[in-house]
């Protein structure tokens, strides 16, 4: 059964500080994992989709690894803003179905 | 692009009483999903569909039905509300599975049971 963990679970930052998100997972059978965020009360918008055949992905601030070898994805955000402060979620294709496996979350708070 | 639609957006229910959670996308996806989330909780699967006229149950069924008559749409029902019902529900889709498949969420349901 596929495992998902995100560590870690909170994160408190500075503005403008650089952070990594991580996401790892069990079964590297995976078709791809997508970053996104919640934010309180609202729904999940996606950021980043990273293919199993790619390595990286990035859009403006954020920049999202795959390794499947070693079942390790990263979020990386620069330069972080208030309006960064969410929850993010990996979440991952596998072959089945039913498959959308989501990662435990890391809520994530940026101050000013 | 509308993507997945949810309605309604809140709901207040009393126990027992019944109501149908509408999710509709424009994307021509063969999979689609409901899923509820508690507070400080992570999603859990309620049901999936893999097209029309397919169903199936996924961790937490009990108390729900579905139906998928057409590709768009798979509504989600209560039958007999339960203040246990009570959370957020996510309806997503996504195309066939497949190296570019990307799951696409609705904007949520959140339902308050009384």
């Amino acid at each position: 059964k596929q495992e998902v963990t995100q560590i870690p679970a909170a994160l408190s930052v500075p503005e403008g500080e650089n952070l990594v998100l991580n996401c790892s997972f069990t079964d590297s059978a995976i078709y791809n994992l997508q970053w996104f965020r919640q934010d309180p009360g609202k729904g999940l918008t996606s950021l980043l989709l990273i293919q199993s055949s790619q390595r990286e992905q990035t859009s403006g601030r954020l920049n999202a690894s795959l390794d499947k070898s070693s079942g390790r994805s990263t979020l990386y955000i620069a330069a972080s803003q208030p309006g960064d402060s969410a929850t993010y979620l990996c979440i991952l294709t596998t072959g089945t179905a039913s498959k959308l496996t989501f990662g435990t979350g890391t809520r994530l708070q940026v101050t000013l | 692009n509308a993507g997945v639609t949810q309605t309604p957006k809140f709901r207040i229910l009393k126990i027992g009483q019944s109501m149908t959670l509408q999710c509709t996308q424009d994307m021509n996806h063969n999979y689609m999903y409901w899923y509820r989330q508690d507070p400080g909780m992570g999603l859990k699967l309620i049901y999936y569909s893999v097209g029309a006229g397919i169903t199936d149950k996924g961790e937490v069924p009990n108390g729900y039905n579905v139906s998928r008559s057409t590709t768009e749409d798979f509504p989600l029902r209560l039958e007999l509300a339960a203040p246990s019902q009570t959370s957020v529900y996510f309806c997503a889709s996504s195309p066939a599975t497949g190296l570019n498949t990307e799951a696409f969420f609705g904007q949520g349901t959140r339902l308050t049971v009384v």
